[in-house]
């Protein structure tokens, strides 16, 4: 089992859509949780950084953090074909060291269609 | 911007050759990893420099290696080219302090033929 699962896709949504991103992890000692956006042949873009469970939000977009169930989730309101990208899942341990490092998921390719 | 600059954009090597990537961020960025993407996959780390000393390591061997200069640049050297190093290389600073987000330069394209 890989440390982080993450759906690849491709996940095609309609413009307006409310898109639903999600990642399930085995290692209980993630406490870092984050989401950045790729866009094709470029570096990761961070978007929203969560410290332990709860919620996060940042104007359309919503970061959830379960770790009872060790799942994370990324809620993008009012998809914009702007969103089209890959989105990743990342995660650590904590700072410092081989733990500060990030654990990623494969990324779900998103496309939003006008 | 992240303030996190990487050169050269695209490299091309054949398999045995040697090669250098560089990165820049601004100061108070004084960590850095530097990590793997494979098309279709996420990034994997390689290794992370503080204070320009290696202080973790993931599952790569010896022929990678690297530098971090006093001027926050920093390099990855990988000897002995092979076919699987063709990836995207990422550099990724953290700001100093206890915050552990991590912020990317664009990347270098290498294909090794």
């Amino acid at each position: 089992q890989k440390e982080v699962e993450q759906d690849p896709g491709p996940l095609s949504v309609p413009e307006g859509a409310i898109v639903s991103l999600n990642c399930t992890y085995s290692n209980s000692a993630f406490q870092y949780f984050m989401w950045y956006r790729q866009y094709s042949r470029k570096g990761p873009e961070l978007l929203m950084y969560t410290y332990s469970s709860g919620n996060k939000e940042d104007g359309r977009f919503t970061a959830q953090v379960d770790k009872s169930s060790k799942y994370i989730s990324l809620f993008i309101r009012d998809s914009q074909p702007s969103d089209s990208a890959t989105y990743l899942c990342a995660m650590s341990a904590g700072y410092g060291g081989s733990q500060g490092n990030l654990i990623f998921g494969k990324g779900t390719k998103l496309s939003v269609k006008p | 911007e992240t303030g996190v600059t990487q050169s050269p954009t695209h490299l091309i090597k054949t398999r045995g050759q040697q090669v250098t990537l560089r990165c820049s961020s601004q100061s108070g960025h004084n960590t850095v990893s530097w990590y793997q993407q494979a098309l279709g996959q996420g990034p994997q780390f390689i290794f992370q420099y503080y204070r320009e000393e290696e202080n973790g390591r993931g599952n790569f061997p010896p022929r990678f290696s690297g530098l971090q200069f006093p001027n926050y640049s920093s390099e990855l050297n990988v000897n002995a080219l092979e076919l699987d190093d063709s990836a995207l290389y990422l550099c990724a600073c953290r700001p100093g302090g206890l915050q552990e987000t991590q912020y990317f330069g664009p990347g270098t394209r290498l294909l090794v033929l």
